[in-house]
């Protein structure tokens, strides 16, 4: 069973539109990563996550991102309004006694 | 500029033969880790090491951090078609100052049965 679990597994949205993607963990977490794939490129470090803050983000992570644990457990990342270029798939990873686990991620499609 | 280059960027080859990926910087990592990714999938992680000139194996997959914590190799024997994926490297990059984990563009790595 995986550590975290995302949702939607895929999202198609136009552009312009507010997209929010979820992750949850099995356990009581506290550091959360956000990473995104854009289609045949590598995977790029966009917010880390600890304690209810952000800890760390990346000049990827501008103000059209934010992250949020609204209700303890579910951990968000919410694109405003999206653009073109932020199609990609979207990957929630948890950090455990140094070891990094993936979820297997969203996918967001912008038309 | 790619702080973690790996190479090949892609590898096809028989089942049965071994093979060696590369992962270099000019920077030097406090630790770098090996990820093996399949489609439509997170990555998972293989190994870390720490330690420079460490040696570590798992299996069939021999995995080494160069002495200067710059470079990194995965070299894998009698490879088998479920070795097929894209392997990443990534690391802390000690001279950017990131906590976060940087990661190289990858090997897409393909064993024909």
């Amino acid at each position: 069973e995986p550590e975290v679990t995302q949702t939607p597994s895929h999202q198609v949205t136009q552009m312009g539109q507010e997209v929010i993607l979820r992750c949850v963990p099995i356990s009581n977490h506290l550091y959360f990563y956000w990473y995104r794939q854009i289609l045949g490129q590598k995977v790029e470090f966009l917010v880390s996550f600890y304690n209810n803050e952000i800890s760390e983000k990346s000049e990827i992570f501008d103000d059209q991102f934010s992250v949020e644990r609204p209700d303890g457990s579910n951990f968000t990342l919410k694109i405003r309004s999206t653009k073109l270029e932020d199609s990609a798939m979207y990957f929630c990873a948890t950090l455990i006694t140094g070891e990094l686990f993936f979820g297997e991620g969203s996918r967001l499609t912008v038309l | 500029t790619q702080l973690l280059e790996q190479s090949p960027q892609f590898l096809s080859i028989q089942e049965g033969e071994n093979l060696t990926v590369y992962c270099n910087s000019s920077s030097v990592f406090s630790s770098l880790q090996w990820y093996r990714q399949e489609p439509g999938e997170g990555p998972v992680l293989l190994v870390t090491v720490v330690t420079g000139g460490e040696v570590k194996k798992l299996k069939r997959l021999t995995f080494q951090f160069g002495d200067a914590r710059k470079d990194s190799s995965l070299h894998i024997t009698a490879a088998q078609p479920g070795d097929t994926g894209l392997y990443l490297c990534a690391g802390v990059n000690m001279d950017t100052g990131r906590r976060a984990l940087t990661f190289g563009s990858g090997t897409r790595l393909q064993v024909q049965p």
